[in-house]
């Protein structure tokens, strides 16, 4: 069974440009979560997916946006970066919908100059 | 506010040692998850605790989940290099509808041949 894949795995952007990033699920896995991750606030919610609705929403500006698609593979939005959006961007995706069991992928790590 | 604290935040220890990382709320919760991440590797599940008082065994490691289901520990048996990563406890709180999972920060382990 494949795991959670997320694309690109490396990129490095400026400040004002915009980046999407790209997670495919675990094939019948419905739920899409998005996590950022950095050393000082450790793993912060991003927002979930279930059935190409946003059901969930972290604490994070309107700069921040996804959607999911209806095979359920999910991409997130940002936009006008800044340098502290320098992060690991991380994809889990779980069965049902706000489950703590989650299966994540290698993340994408997400550079900003 | 960080629901959950884990302790310590870093630990460095000689192959073979054993140790116990705790990750502790003043908060309720309806379940545990404990995670491990890997450099460079998006977090992996290790376990799920649902039960006050319950004890899980996954090889060496040991989970335990606190009688009133607000704290829990994880015990490594002598503990190996292959041991090393970020150690992350994550669970929904009781109060409230807010379906957002919450996560400590880690515990960062290095075992040392």
């Amino acid at each position: 069974k494949a795991g959670v894949t997320q694309t690109p795995r490396y990129l490095i952007k400026t400040r004002g440009q915009q980046v999407t990033l790209s997670c495919s699920p675990i094939s019948g896995h419905r739920s899409v979560s998005w996590y950022q991750q950095t050393p000082g606030q450790g793993l912060q919610f991003l927002f979930e997916y279930f059935s190409e609705t946003q059901r969930n929403k972290g604490n994070f500006p309107g700069r921040f946006s996804g959607r999911q698609f209806s095979n359920s593979r999910s991409e997130m939005n940002v936009s006008t970066l800044e340098l502290g959006d320098s992060a690991l961007y991380l994809c889990a995706s779980s069965l049902v919908l706000a489950s703590g069991e989650l299966f994540f992928g290698e993340g994408s790590r997400l550079t900003v100059l | 506010t960080q629901l959950l604290e884990q302790s310590p935040q870093f630990l460095s220890i000689q192959e073979g040692e054993n140790l116990t990382v705790y990750c502790n709320s003043s908060s309720v919760f309806s379940s545990l998850q404990w995670y491990r991440q890997e450099p460079g590797e998006g977090p992996v599940l290790l376990v799920t605790v649902v039960t006050g008082g319950e004890v899980k065994k996954l090889k060496r490691l040991t989970f335990q989940f606190g009688d009133a289901r607000k704290d829990s520990s994880l015990h490594i048996t002598a503990a190996q290099p292959g041991d090393t990563g970020l150690y992350l406890c994550a669970g929904y709180p009781n109060a409230g509808n807010n379906r957002k999972l919450i996560w400590g920060l880690g515990t960062s382990l290095a075992v040392n041949p």
